[in-house]
């Protein structure tokens, strides 16, 4: 079975650009979450969606940060436009139901993003 | 909202030692959850663990959930150069309907042959 997947692994981009980064969940997960680690910080919460719906967004830093997940399979989150403290890695995480017995969430490798 | 303090941040060790690293925090918790990141990779869940005082092992890991809910602690015992990484303690929220994860800064192992 494949893991969760992202693309790309790696983005530089200059200050004020738009970045789209993707991320593919387990099949049949339909709980999708997105978590952002800055270098030295801790990995940090961002949004959480269920199927196509958000769910909780309240780790969402500023309206630059747009996530998406039209039909509740893969899902992006746009930076528009980058700053450079938005340089950092975002992970992409799925789970199989909200809960912990069956809430395991499965982390993808990653996008390296960097701002300049 | 809420903050684990993990430490230590590094530790550099010669392969066949225990280790130990622990986390900490000023709220009480249901479920302590430990993670360890390879290079290149993302987090990996090691051991949950969902009441206090619980003591769960894998392998050469083992952990435990501290009894006033505020702390728990890794162990590995007689390490080797596959335990290197950066291991992450975690707690669940489930505020807002969301199980989202908070996570400590993690504690980056390094095993010396």
């Amino acid at each position: 079975e494949a893991g969760v997947t992202q693309f790309p692994s790696h983005s530089v981009i200059e200050k004020g650009q738009t970045v789209t980064l993707r991320c593919d969940p387990i099949s049949g997960h339909d709980n999708l979450y997105w978590y952002r680690r800055v270098m030295g910080k801790e990995i940090k919460f961002l949004l959480h969606f269920v199927k196509e719906s958000k769910q909780d967004e309240s780790g969402m830093p500023n309206n630059r940060f747009l996530a998406e997940r039209t039909g509740g399979t893969y899902s992006t989150l746009k930076v528009q436009p980058a700053e450079l403290e938005d340089s950092g890695v975002y992970f992409c995480a799925s789970s199989q139901a909200p809960g912990l017995a069956l809430g395991e969430q499965f982390f993808g490798p990653g996008t390296r993003l960097t701002v300049l | 909202g809420q903050q684990l303090n993990q430490s230590p941040q590094s530790m550099f060790i010669q392969e066949g030692e225990d280790v130990s690293m622990n986390c900490t925090s000023s709220s009480i918790f249901n479920t302590w959850l430990w993670y360890k990141q390879d290079p290149g990779e993302g987090p990996v869940l090691l051991i949950a663990l969902y009441k206090a005082g619980e003591l769960t092992s894998n392998g050469r890991l083992t952990a435990q959930f501290g009894i006033t809910r505020k702390d728990s602690f890794l162990n590995i015992s007689a390490s080797i150069p596959s335990d290197v990484g950066i291991y992450f303690c975690a707690v669940t929220y489930s505020g807002a309907g969301s199980y989202q994860l908070t996570f400590g800064k993690g504690t980056k192992l390094s095993v010396i042959p």
